[in-house]
């Protein structure tokens, strides 16, 4: 079973409008966890990296957030934009650097 | 741009045939990763390097797969006798070397697409 599940697997959002992507991880020890936006046909690029002791990182647009006490974790984009299309992944990272990725959340952002 | 260059970017050959890919990590980088991404699904780790030392190899990679990173520079990945399975997105990343924290943020290439006919 996968040790980072993430959801939806898929969204399709209005340009201008807000969405939130969503991670849940069972990742233990933890040392951070990692939001990848990753474009058709190219490496993923991050965009924040938290350790454990952070609840919140933005990046310009992209605001994530964690709780580790829930192993939760959420990614925010406010005002997408038609270059915010892309699957995001969210990974963890257990205490000796070991990466977990997720399968990715689909994002679809129309006109 | 000195990012993780990976080349080539496609690759179309037949079942049973050998594959060759390389990667050029970011200069300073001395960590080195291979990972398998197949569509619809996150990158599967494959191995890494520290230096030219391989130092981890999962289960996914079989006999048939081989890896090297002679100078500790760039490093190939060979497919042997390629199978359907084998189609994939072939993805490299770099890093500084992490102090067994996993906080070295991983830098990829836009990976090597192999399609198997």
């Amino acid at each position: 079973k996968n040790q980072v599940e993430q959801s939806p697997q898929s969204l399709i959002i209005l340009e201008g409008k807000n969405c939130t992507l969503q991670c849940n991880y069972t990742v233990s020890p933890f040392s951070n966890l990692r939001w990848y936006k990753q474009d058709t046909g190219r490496g993923p690029v991050s965009l924040t990296i938290m350790t454990f002791s952070e609840n919140t990182k933005s990046n310009g647009r992209y605001t994530a957030t964690l709780d580790a006490d829930t192993k939760q974790s959420s990614l925010h984009i406010t005002a997408s934009q038609l270059s915010d299309s892309a699957s995001y992944i969210c990974v963890v990272s257990g205490v000796w650097g070991k990466l977990q990725f997720g399968a990715g959340t689909q994002v679809v952002v129309t006109p | 741009d000195t990012g993780v260059s990976q080349n080539p970017r496609h690759k179309i050959t037949k079942r049973g045939q050998n594959v060759t890919f390389r990667c050029d990590p970011i200069s300073e980088h001395n960590r080195l990763y291979w990972y398998r991404q197949t569509l619809g699904q996150g990158p599967e780790f494959l191995t890494y390097f520290q230096n030219e030392a391989q130092l981890e190899k999962s289960r996914l990679l079989s006999d048939r797969f081989s890896a090297e990173r002679p100078k500790g520079s760039f490093s190939t990945l060979e497919i042997q006798r390629t199978e359907q399975g084998d189609s994939a997105m072939y993805l490299c990343a770099s890093s500084k070397e992490d102090r067994g924290f996993g906080n070295q943020p991983q830098h990829f290439g836009d990976g090597t697409r192999l399609s198997i006919l």
